[in-house]
């Protein structure tokens, strides 16, 4: 079975701080995701990664970056939180194919509450 | 990117099959169409995909209309642990994204 894990579970931040969240798979997947969830808007991609050290905005990249060291971890970066970014965040990763599907699997979800 | 259209919320007694309908009246002809599925506080979980066929795996049946525009998701014996939120997808071969709409929320009754 595909895992995906992050980090935490539950995050509780202060404004302004640097906030790191830590996605791991281990089935070598080359794309990874970052989304996020919040009520009534469904989720939103924030950045995508296709390959090592290879990223590309999603819809909502601004007050985040990200970074792709190695094939199984994918860093999501808050580089000053501020609590507009308070919400649930899903890591997920996929095995891109050609013609035919491309399943994501998501991780548990990472609960970030910024104060 | 082709929308869907789902109903907010259904409920089915425990046992009993669950159909959740989608329409997806705009999809195109190189668009899956893909079902997931949130159960509370957990990530989205893949059930099933299809383009044109029916498929079935172990979890669920994907029935797709003739002319694609709409699509039924069967849970044949639904169970407690069934209760969740559904989202029906559509998405290009050649695309990464998944755009998840609002969903249905199917609460399964003992």
């Amino acid at each position: 079975d595909v895992k995906v894990t992050q980090s935490s579970r539950y995050l509780v931040k202060r404004t302004g701080e640097k906030v790191f969240l830590e996605c791991v798979q281990d089935m070598d997947h080359e794309n990874m995701f970052w989304y996020r969830q919040d009520p009534g808007l469904g989720l939103r991609l924030i950045y995508f990664s296709y390959d090592v050290k290879m990223k590309e905005k999603g819809d909502i990249p601004e007050g985040y970056s990200v970074s792709r060291e190695k094939k199984e971890r994918f860093s999501l970066i808050l580089e000053s939180a501020s609590t507009n970014q308070t919400s649930m965040y899903l890591c997920a990763s996929s095995l891109p194919t050609s013609g035919d599907f491309e399943t994501q699997y998501f991780g548990p979800g990472t609960r970030l509450l910024v104060l | 990117d082709a929308k869907t259209t789902q109903p907010p919320s259904m409920d089915c007694a425990e046992g009993r099959a669950a159909n959740l309908p989608c329409n997806h009246s705009t999809i195109s002809g190189n668009e899956y169409v893909y079902w997931y599925r949130q159960i509370h506080s957990q990530g989205p979980q893949y059930i099933i995909h299809g383009l044109k066929n029916n498929e079935t795996n172990e979890m669920a049946s994907l029935i797709i209309t003739e002319d694609r525009k709409s699509s039924t998701l069967i849970l044949p014996h639904a169970t407690l642990r069934d209760t969740a939120v559904y989202y029906c997808i559509v998405r290009l071969d050649s695309s990464y994204k998944l755009i998840f709409g609002s969903g249905t929320r199917l609460l399964v009754r003992p």
